[in-house]
């Protein structure tokens, strides 16, 4: 079945560190990617999105580009700041599967000044 | 921006007693997720409506849980009766399927239930 496996949390970088959070996923077709970002106490709000192989989704700064050889959808940042601080999730769905999200177990990100 | 809304923000509750959260979709959108989340098992779908009508709702207890849609602009989600294990933040999610893709989804800010 489908499944999305991100890296391990927590990670803690520096202020204007560079960024990697590790995604793969398993899908039986060919799905949508997304990353969502949580900051404390809130919901769940969509960073970037790609829709096909090589496409890169990009916002604020994150990117990600889905690459179907590896099945992979890493996220970085050339330049963390603190309020970067939050949940990142990664997250896949697919028409085979009606569209439902399969989300990665969150890996936590703290920024320090 | 358009928004989920979702009530109550907060809950508590004594074990035993009927619960009913509610949300709001986007005006427009079609489809409609909850999702719970807890530390320990991290987000979990619960069920989830395309255009009202119910198409999976195999990750929720079905002793105790219920959802429904009553119109496009409410979704609700019932525990009747709560149990303590029920406490997690409860996450309603609404998009829009157009031709088989996925353009995201969007949060509300979750309901927090807490049952002693």
């Amino acid at each position: 079945g489908d499944s999305v496996t991100q890296m391990e949390g927590p990670v803690t970088l520096s202020e204007e560190a560079f960024l990697t959070i590790n995604c793969t996923y398993t899908a039986t077709g060919y799905p949508s990617l997304f990353w969502y970002v949580q900051y404390p106490g809130e919901g769940l709000q969509l960073l970037l999105k790609a829709t096909k192989a090589d496409d890169k989704g990009s916002n604020k700064g994150f990117e990600a580009t889905y690459r179907k050889e590896t099945t992979s959808f890493h996220l970085e940042k050339g330049s963390v700041q603190v309020s970067d601080s939050a949940v990142y999730f990664c997250a896949l769905s697919e028409l085979l599967t009606g569209n439902q999200f399969y989300f990665g177990t969150g890996t936590s990100l703290t920024v320090i000044p | 921006d358009a928004r989920v809304t979702q009530t109550p923000r907060h809950k508590v509750t004594e074990m035993g007693q009927e619960v009913t959260m509610r949300c709001q979709p986007i005006l427009g959108h079609n489809t409609v997720f909850w999702y719970r989340q807890t530390m320990m098992q991290g987000l979990e779908l619960l069920a989830y409506f395309r255009n009202r009508a119910p198409l999976d709702d195999s990750g929720m207890p079905k002793d105790r849980f219920s959802a429904e849609m009553p119109d496009a602009t409410l979704a609700t989600l019932k525990i009747q009766p709560s149990e303590p294990r029920d406490s997690a933040v409860y996450f309603c999610a609404s998009g829009f399927d157009r031709g088989g893709t996925n353009y995201g989804y969007t949060f509300g800010s979750g309901t927090r239930l807490t049952v002693v």
